[in-house]
């Protein structure tokens, strides 16, 4: 199986502030990298597809990069509605998997 | 919009069998493929199964292979998850998520989920 691995776990940032979240491949999944931001007892929501397709209604905000095996999410601006945890996941290859997730706090 | 509501978890023994269900709307559910996703306790995400649109191609995660069945009844629009030989770590949320295309893609919209509980 593909195993997915995002840097970091967790982090704290202020509103306004610039943040990425990068999600590493073990082997090449070409551009079949979607995220998802999911708040707490609630289910996860697409943000971007892809790699770097945004989900109809997602913010210009969020945007997504990447090939291969190396991705990066970026909010350029984060608002306070942002803080959650995010999820990588790949669909390239059977079994798909998820990264670990990344917990953004308020700092 | 698309809703999707799931059904069926519960408490039940180890070695116990389950029958969930995602019941769809407000979609035309056989041009899609649709998944199990499940998440234990304060754990992260994790991808059960899988199923085409017309319901001809299967997937499974290896934790859960020979113990799970997906399958669906495009004349009802629902999707289920048969679950033998449960063990206490399948303990978690079940959520079943709509892929945006009919094949192989990431999830558009997901359930409000159910809940398993494996424990004697």
């Amino acid at each position: 199986a593909i195993r997915m691995t995002q840097s970091p776990s967790s982090f704290s940032a202020s509103t306004g502030d610039r943040v990425t979240i990068t999600c590493r491949a073990s082997q090449g999944i070409s551009s079949s990298l979607a995220w998802y931001q999911q708040k707490p007892g609630k289910a996860p929501k697409l943000l971007i597809f892809d790699t770097s397709t945004l989900q109809s209604g997602v913010p210009s905000r969020f945007s997504g990069s990447g090939s291969g095996t190396d991705f990066t999410l970026t909010i350029s601006c984060l608002q306070s509605e942002d803080f959650a945890t995010y999820y990588c996941q790949q669909y390239y290859s059977y079994p798909w998997t998820f990264g670990q997730g990344t917990k953004v706090e308020i700092k | 919009e698309v809703q999707l509501l799931e059904s069926g978890g519960n408490l039940v023994q180890p070695g116990g069998s389950l029958r969930l269900s995602c019941a769809a709307s407000r979609f035309t559910f056989s041009s899609y493929a649709m998944s199990w996703v499940r998440q234990a306790p304060g754990k992260g995400l994790e991808w059960v199964s899988g199923i085409s649109g017309n319901g001809e191609s299967t997937h499974y995660a290896d934790s859960v292979k020979g113990r799970f069945t997906i399958s669906r009844d495009n004349s009802k629009n629902t999707l289920y998850l048969r679950m033998n030989g449960l063990r206490a770590e399948d303990t978690a949320v079940y959520y079943c998520a709509k892929a945006y295309c009919g094949g192989d893609c990431s999830f558009d919209y997901w359930g409000q989920g159910t809940r398993v509980t494996v424990s004697s």
